[in-house]
């Protein structure tokens, strides 16, 4: 079956670092994604790695290692839009997205 | 460049009913894809559709079924709707299929279940 695991909640204070993490058991890999949802809205797309290392996009960074089959997500200078669930996504052998629960960022003054 | 459009945004329906929620994808986009949102479980893959074509099925009953037009607009249809059925209906568009790149999200569509 396909098993993907991310904290539930995180708290973080603005201007910091919080590191997200995405733990996966699935049948094949072929990618992975990290998507932002706020509050009644849709997900926006953030990364994708394909390939094991550091992909860096401005304030957000994502890594992958696939031998250990983890992910972080890593938010720098924390700001309070930020605020909002995270949600890792893995596309499997069959080329199906498999979502992880979310976890749920509150960023606080 | 126009968004991933879904219709309707709400729609409150008993059980026993049938639904349909359409779904018209970002221009040049051929692949659409159905999740159903709930808070207990998440995202979940309903199916995915590619030109005309269902490549992927998720595990959902044969009440969920959908389809997709020559212009890639898609529907998704549910029969005799259950409680359960009450969720944030999403649909997304890729380029590519098989969740080979970044898929972009509609707003969903609301369903309610009395």
């Amino acid at each position: 079956g396909q098993n993907i695991d991310q904290p539930t909640e995180m708290t973080a204070t603005e201007g910091a670092i919080v590191q997200i993490n995405c733990t996966y058991q699935t049948s094949g890999f072929n990618g992975l994604f990290w998507y932002q949802q706020h509050a009644g809205e849709a997900p926006t797309f953030l990364s994708y790695n394909v390939l094991d290392g550091l992909e860096e996009k401005g304030r957000f960074s994502s890594f992958l290692s696939r031998s250990k089959g983890y992910s972080y997500l890593l938010l720098k200078e924390l700001q309070m839009k930020d605020s909002a669930s995270y949600l890792c996504a893995v596309n499997n052998a069959g080329n199906m997205l498999t979502f992880g629960g979310g976890t749920r960022l509150m960023v606080k003054p | 460049k126009a968004g991933v459009t879904q219709t309707p945004r709400y729609l409150i329906k008993t059980r026993g009913q049938q639904v349909t929620l359409s779904c018209s994808p970002i221009s040049g986009h051929r692949s659409v894809s159905w999740y159903q949102q709930t808070p207990g479980q998440g995202l979940q893959f309903l199916f995915e559709y590619f030109s005309e074509t269902q490549r992927n099925k998720g595990n959902f009953p044969g009440r969920f079924s959908g389809r997709q037009f020559s212009n890639s607009r898609s529907e998704m249809n549910v029969s005799t709707l259950e409680l359960g059925d009450s969720a944030l209906y999403l649909c997304a568009s890729s380029l590519a299929p098989g969740g080979q790149g970044p898929q972009h999200f509609g707003d969903g569509t609301r369903l309610s279940i009395l």
